[in-house]
């Protein structure tokens, strides 16, 4: 069955350490990943994703993630947070082989930064 | 950029009402979605319509339906209101289902039935 799980509810960083929040997925066919930052009381902003190429990719606000196929993981990283990259963060995948093209996103990481 | 415009960001509405929450898009995308996101839960899909006049059931439809006449329009219906339904309803777009299309979301409705 496909399934993405964020494990950690929440991540509590000290502004200027690095980050990372974590995701790990379950699909039949090739992944396409996604990372989605949502603001409190806002819509959900697009961030990052992967679809083939290079593992590392590059996306908004100095946040990237790796796509580890042998680790089926797709975790979320910043050299360096700011306090207002305190957000709720939602990983999400489409399955390759899912004719339907649906995203399945997991539950969300509340991401707080310490000033 | 794309805009995903939902009617209103708050509702108070009283149980047993039917309730409507709109949503536009301004980009001409094919594919529209509705979501509901509870706290731990995630996002929940409960319709989502590949294109006009279509819809398809997501994983919770119960007690909603849709309705897309237009393209760029894609409303959400609550048929008579439950405290059950009381929750944040977000709206999506993507431009068309096939690739690594990204979603675009609306701000958020945060609908409380009393």
């Amino acid at each position: 069955a496909q399934s993405v799980a964020q494990p950690e509810d929440q991540v509590n960083v000290a502004e200027g350490n690095p980050l990372t929040v974590k995701c790990t997925y379950s699909v039949s066919g090739n992944p396409y990943l996604f990372w989605y930052v949502q603001y409190p009381n806002r819509g959900l902003q697009f961030l990052l994703k992967y679809i083939t190429g290079d593992n590392l990719v590059k996306g908004s606000y100095g946040f990237e993630a790796e796509f580890n196929k042998s680790q089926t993981s797709f975790h979320l990283k910043k050299p360096s947070a700011l306090v207002s990259d305190s957000a709720l963060y939602f990983c999400a995948v489409r399955d390759g082989a899912d004719s339907n093209y649906q995203l399945i996103w997991g539950a969300g990481t509340k991401l707080i930064i310490k000033p | 950029d794309v805009k995903v415009t939902q009617s209103s960001r708050y509702l108070v509405k009283r149980t047993g009402e039917k309730v409507f929450l709109e949503c536009v898009q301004d980009m001409d995308h094919e594919n529209m979605f509705w979501y509901r996101q509870d706290p731990g839960l995630g996002l929940r899909l409960i319709y989502f319509s590949y294109d006009v006049k279509m819809k398809e059931k997501g994983d919770i439809p119960e007690g909603y339906s849709v309705s897309r006449e237009k393209k760029e329009r894609f409303s959400l219906i609550l048929e008579s209101a439950s405290t059950n339904q009381t929750s944040m309803y977000l709206c999506a777009s993507r431009l068309y289902r096939e690739g690594g299309t990204e979603a675009f979301f609306g701000q958020g409705t945060r609908l409380t039935v009393v």
